[in-house]
């Protein structure tokens, strides 16, 4: 079962910024918050990850609180091509791989115009 | 970011054949690679990791012996249906880790329909 909680779905203007939360308040100390998004019937896209600091890409910024209990990811100027469902997943990151991701529900994210 | 690619796109196949879907890593090498299967409405499900050169590991409850996999490189793995039958009908999707940076990309998946 995924250990992350996220609201089932979100509403956000075009153009305005998106921010979607997580929570993941048993993630252990060598554990990444990993954020994929799922377009229809496309395989996940990797949109970022991170550790203990906040991270910025060229898709979106990632908030982690510094309990590292929740996370936030956002973006900034939401489009309607960023409608997708948005997952937040624990798991390990580098060197051998422990790289099992295990997908929850997801929140599903809606642009309007 | 890296490209993994699937094929083929979609199957369309008679129960009782067997399926072969390629996954590779087209500008990367994955030692790792993991084969997930998501039914409609559903969030995607592991069925088994796949490693360079040894035997996969598969999660509870798939058997090995239906859902052959192989990982003859660092850049290839192939998962096959064996007997497909109706209810393997699914949307099958691949992912490679790459461990320069430290994540999982994901194929574009296979649509598998067993009629």
């Amino acid at each position: 079962d995924a250990k992350t909680t996220q609201p089932t779905s979100m509403d956000c203007a075009e153009g305005r910024a998106a921010n979607l939360p997580c929570n993941h308040s048993t993630i252990s100390g060598n554990e990444y918050v990993y954020w994929y998004r799922q377009i229809h019937s496309q395989g996940p896209q990797y949109i970022i990850h991170g550790l203990k600091n906040n991270e910025t890409n060229e898709m979106a910024s990632l908030i982690i609180t510094e309990d590292r209990k929740s996370s936030t990811l956002i973006l900034p100027h939401a489009t309607l091509r960023d409608t997708a469902v948005y997952y937040c997943i624990e798991g390990w990151a580098g060197g051998t791989s422990y790289g099992k991701l295990t997908f929850g529900q997801g929140t599903i994210l809606t642009v309007h115009p | 970011g890296a490209v993994v690619s699937q094929h083929p796109s979609w199957v369309i196949c008679k129960s009782g054949t067997s399926v072969k879907i390629e996954c590779r890593s087209l500008d990367f090498q994955a030692t790792t690679m993991f084969w997930y299967r998501q039914f409609p409405k559903q969030s995607l499900m592991l069925m088994a990791t796949s490693n360079e050169g040894s035997k996969a590991t598969y999660e509870q409850g798939v058997e090995k012996d239906k859902f052959l996999i192989n990982h003859a490189s660092l850049t290839l793995s192939t998962l096959t249906v064996t007997s497909a039958h109706p209810e393997d009908s699914s949307f099958y999707i691949c992912s490679a880790e790459s461990g320069e940076q430290e994540t999982q990309y994901f194929g574009p998946g296979t649509r598998l329909l067993v009629l």
